[in-house]
């Protein structure tokens, strides 16, 4: 069974950072493109990254280039998002999916809480 | 990049079938066959119902079909269910800058 599980999520001040974990199980995660998309309250979904199987390639919406990194550790099945100097705007619930299809997202995570407010 | 464009709702009786259009440009929806739809229920994750404009993943029922013509795709629901009842959003790879553009996302009643 494909499971994605996300933490790091919380309360942080605006210019504060966070680094969002998600832990994925029950699929080759080294064969598997990696996203993270997000969704402020009562909105719509938006795509913030993506990464390469290898970790050679990532790619940014333009609202978060500069200040969000994606990562990954394949030896440990985990993908990662640093994001740092957090605007109100990014606060939302923050999703990983997997990308085992082409440029869709197969299976999601249950999302963590990104909440940015002084 | 603007999201795609997508009908704010749609609503239909028990049995009847609905269709949530998808409108984009030649960038993303027109040009590539990477269209995906997604079903989200109220504080839930979403889930993959259609990939690669009309590819169905395993598990999701045939009621569910999506097309394309031109610059618009389209999922189509037959023999609607309560269950049904969701938001749907669809998904696009574009060359215009960003990766990705979702739509806005259609809110599906079951009248």
């Amino acid at each position: 069974e494909v499971q994605l599980v996300e933490s790091g999520g919380g309360l942080v001040q605006p210019g504060g950072s966070l680094r969002l974990a998600c832990a994925a199980s029950g699929f080759t995660f080294s064969n598997s493109w990696m996203a993270w998309v997000r969704q402020a309250p009562g909105k719509g979904l938006e795509w913030v990254a993506n990464i390469k199987e290898d970790g050679s390639q990532e790619y940014y919406v333009d609202s978060v280039r500069g200040r969000f990194t994606i990562s990954r550790d394949n030896a440990k099945n985990s993908v990662f998002l640093q994001m740092n100097s957090l605007r109100a705007e990014d606060t939302a619930v923050y999703y990983c999916a997997s990308q085992r299809v082409n440029f869709g997202m197969d299976f999601w995570g249950q999302g963590t809480t990104v909440t940015v407010s002084s | 990049q603007s999201a795609l464009t997508q009908p704010a709702s749609v609503s239909g009786s028990p049995g009847q079938s609905i269709a949530i259009s998808c409108t984009g440009t030649s960038s993303d929806v027109g040009g590539y066959n990477f269209v995906s739809w997604y079903q989200q229920h109220p504080d839930k994750a979403p889930r993959l119902m259609i990939y690669e404009v009309s590819n169905r993943p395993s598990g999701v029922s045939s009621r569910f079909s999506g097309s394309k013509s031109g610059n618009t795709a389209s999922l189509t629901i037959s023999g609607l269910q309560a269950e049904d009842e969701a938001d749907y959003y669809c998904l696009s790879y574009t060359n215009a800058g960003t990766h990705y553009v979702f739509g806005a996302g259609t809110k599906v009643t079951v009248l």
